[in-house]
């Protein structure tokens, strides 16, 4: 059964630092997403990117974030300069049409600032 | 604005009991309504959802969920627990203002299934 698939599993980096995450979302799918859920707490919607670009991105989305498609199967979220509260788990999720209701996870990034 | 909650932080239950997650949900129009799952250090799974059509669903690992539209409820349910059904539930809805299919997720209740 096809999956998404997250790298790394646990990410740790220094304040200020750049980290990249990557995501390989099924390979029919069309909507891909990044969550995160920082420990104890709620996933909350980061980003949405469809047809190659962002339709929708949270308030929690500011400009230290991107996200890229760079070659037709990754899709990356990059945060340029990480503060202490992104430490959290991030999870990539993608949708095989609108008419597929049911976004599949993949098992998370956890990221720790220090 | 859409959102769902789910009351309960934890539930406990003994193996072999029956056991309810509850969520309710707020949202215009007809809701689009999904549980998920979470094991500890993993990924988020999906379980059933709600579109439309009949009120009650069934989902993966003999889960089954109930719409209810008059109290706005969906409430998560299995009349068999199990140990290993021991993890994290998110209920979620679909928010529909916009066309990115984003999910909305509650805070997640804690089943605790005791031997």
């Amino acid at each position: 059964e096809p999956e998404v698939t997250q790298t790394p599993s646990h990410q740790v980096t220094q304040m200020g630092q750049e980290v990249i995450l990557r995501c390989v979302p099924i390979s029919n799918h069309l909507y891909f997403y990044w969550y995160r859920q920082i420990l104890g707490q709620k996933v909350e919607f980061l980003v949405s990117f469809y047809n190659n670009e962002i339709s929708e991105k949270s308030e929690i989305f500011d400009d230290q974030f991107s996200v890229e498609r760079p070659d037709g199967s990754n899709f990356t979220l990059k945060i340029r300069s990480t503060k202490l509260e992104d430490s959290a788990m991030y999870f990539c999720a993608s949708l095989r049409d609108r008419g597929y209701n049911e976004q599949f996870f993949g098992p998370g990034t956890r990221l720790t600032v220090l | 604005a859409q959102s769902v909650a789910q009351p309960e932080d934890q539930v406990n239950v003994a193996e072999g009991n029956p056991l309810t997650v509850k969520c309710t949900y707020s949202v215009s129009g007809n809701p689009y309504l999904f549980w998920y799952v979470q094991y500890p250090n993993r990924g988020l799974q999906f379980l059933l959802k709600y579109i439309t059509g009949d009120n009650l669903v069934k989902g993966s690992y003999g889960f089954e969920a109930e719409f209810n539209k008059s109290q706005t409820s969906f409430h998560l349910k299995k009349p068999s627990a199990l140990v290993s059904d021991s993890a994290l539930y998110f209920c979620a809805v679909r928010d529909r203002s916009g066309a990115t299919n984003k999910l909305i997720f509650g805070t997640g209740t804690l089943l605790a299934v005791q031997p």
